[in-house]
């Protein structure tokens, strides 16, 4: 699986947009783009995925860059239920496939 | 509602005991689970992925005479730690995937053994 690379951590403000970066300059043509987030003490729960349009759903959008090397995860409007450490993870479109962790980026929401 | 449940959600033992974790999917059958393991401060490991009516496949580094993966049904796999020692405390989490794109995670289990 192709690496990416993720800021440790970031602070966001609540009600403020927050842009969470990952750069992926080995992606291959097949590689989508995941992103999941793990709440303290909890399982990973499904954030958003894309190929190579920007996506938007209900709980973020994320933005990809032109030649797929980077994307951002975009939070709207910070919660602190928006606390939780985000993993940015690239995998084939294989149904049978798990997904590879990295350390994620940790986000603190301040009230 | 929750896709994947597992059971305990917390257990603390002795060490040399063993320890049984469930992972069920709720609503739909699943052919292929994963287990993680995720210590304290780190990310999520795989450490095996579960496969209905056949052997589980441990990733490198796992014993597979310790950490016993039964997938007996399209709905539970169970992970039994065998002997378990304090260096097996951790968190367990299983997943199943859903759709090509998505996959569900359970919401862990926190083993502890003294």
């Amino acid at each position: 699986d192709a690496k990416t690379t993720q800021p440790n951590s970031m602070e966001s403000n609540e009600e403020e947009p927050v842009h969470l970066p990952c750069n992926h300059s080995t992606i291959s043509g097949t590689d989508y783009i995941h992103w999941y987030r793990q709440l303290p003490s909890q399982g990973p729960e499904y954030v958003i995925h894309g190929l190579t349009s920007n996506v938007n759903n209900r709980m973020a959008s994320l933005a990809i860059a032109e030649d797929r090397k980077s994307s951002t995860l975009i939070l709207h409007r910070a919660t602190l239920r928006d606390a939780a450490v985000y993993y940015c993870i690239l995998r084939a479109d294989n149904y049978g496939q798990n997904f590879v962790f990295g350390p994620g980026t940790r986000l603190s929401v301040l009230p | 509602g929750a896709v994947v449940s597992q059971h305990p959600s917390w257990v603390i033992c002795k060490s040399g005991t063993s320890v049984k974790i469930e992972c069920r999917s709720l609503d739909f059958q699943a052919t292929t689970m994963f287990w993680y393991r995720q210590f304290p401060k780190q990310s999520l490991m795989l450490m095996a992925t579960s496969n209905e009516g056949s052997k589980a496949t441990y990733e490198q580094g796992v014993e597979k005479d310790k950490f016993l993966i039964n997938h007996a049904s399209l709905t539970l796999s169970t992970l039994t730690v065998t002997s378990a020692h304090p260096e097996d405390s951790s968190f367990y989490i299983c997943s199943v995937n859903r759709a090509s794109y998505e996959q569900y995670f359970g919401p862990g289990t926190r083993l502890t053994v003294t």
